[in-house]
């Protein structure tokens, strides 16, 4: 069955650490998102991808970057972790950009101590 | 500005029918998605309405009116397991209010 995956589903880092996490679909979207889960805010886009190639900001993409080598993946970097980066993160997709229909991945708790 | 408000608590009694409204406030829209998230979990999509009316689908309805930039979400025979929190969206692309948590008690 197709899916989408996100590697770790925990980490602890330090500030000023460089922190890669990884988003995995095998759904073949053309569409990637990268979100942030925080109380009281909800969900807050990060960046987001329509394709390879593709890399877009979103609302709170200071700090973070991403790249789109291939369809599957949307891998999401933190140049220099910030203990306000501390956050649950989702990585989505979806099938074209007229669909609203998100897939979302389990989510990484990350921690920056 | 572009914003989402929804109420950020509901409890309803199971059994009942419960409303969840969204307004909203955007320059650009395409339509109102719904999406369900338990504590734990991911969000998983539940509905999405680009025109105004009411989308139906089994115990979950939901109604978007453009003119007056608001929707709901409603939720009939309400069971334990709808006890989740509830967050429209607008698009493209999307753009999540804050969330609704809805209890549902015996």
């Amino acid at each position: 069955d197709a899916e989408i995956t996100q590697s770790p589903r925990h980490k602890i880092t330090e500030t000023g650490r460089q922190v890669t996490l990884a988003c995995h679909q095998t759904w073949n979207h053309n569409n990637m998102f990268w979100y942030r889960q925080d109380l009281g805010h909800g969900l807050r886009l990060i960046h987001y991808s329509y394709g390879v190639q593709d890399t877009n900001k979103g609302e709170v993409s200071d700090g973070y970057s991403v790249s789109r080598s291939n369809t599957e993946d949307l891998p999401l970097t933190l140049e220099s972790a910030a203990s306000s980066q501390t956050s649950v993160y989702f990585c989505a997709s979806s099938v074209g950009r007229s669909t609203n229909e998100q897939f979302f991945g389990p989510g990484t708790r990350l921690t920056v101590l | 500005g572009q914003s989402l408000e929804q109420p950020s608590e509901v409890t309803a009694v199971e059994g009942a029918i419960v409303q969840i409204n969204c307004t909203y406030q955007t320059s650009g829209f395409y339509g109102l998605s719904w999406y369900q998230q338990h504590d734990g979990g991911a969000p998983t999509f539940l509905s999405y309405n680009a025109l105004d009316g009411l989308e139906e689908t089994g115990r979950f309805s939901s109604f978007l009116s453009r003119s007056d930039s608001y929707g709901y979400l409603l939720l009939q025979e309400l069971q334990m397991k709808d006890s989740a929190s509830y967050f429209c969206a607008y698009s493209t692309p999307l753009v999540f209010g804050k969330g609704t948590r809805l209890s549902v008690i015996a």
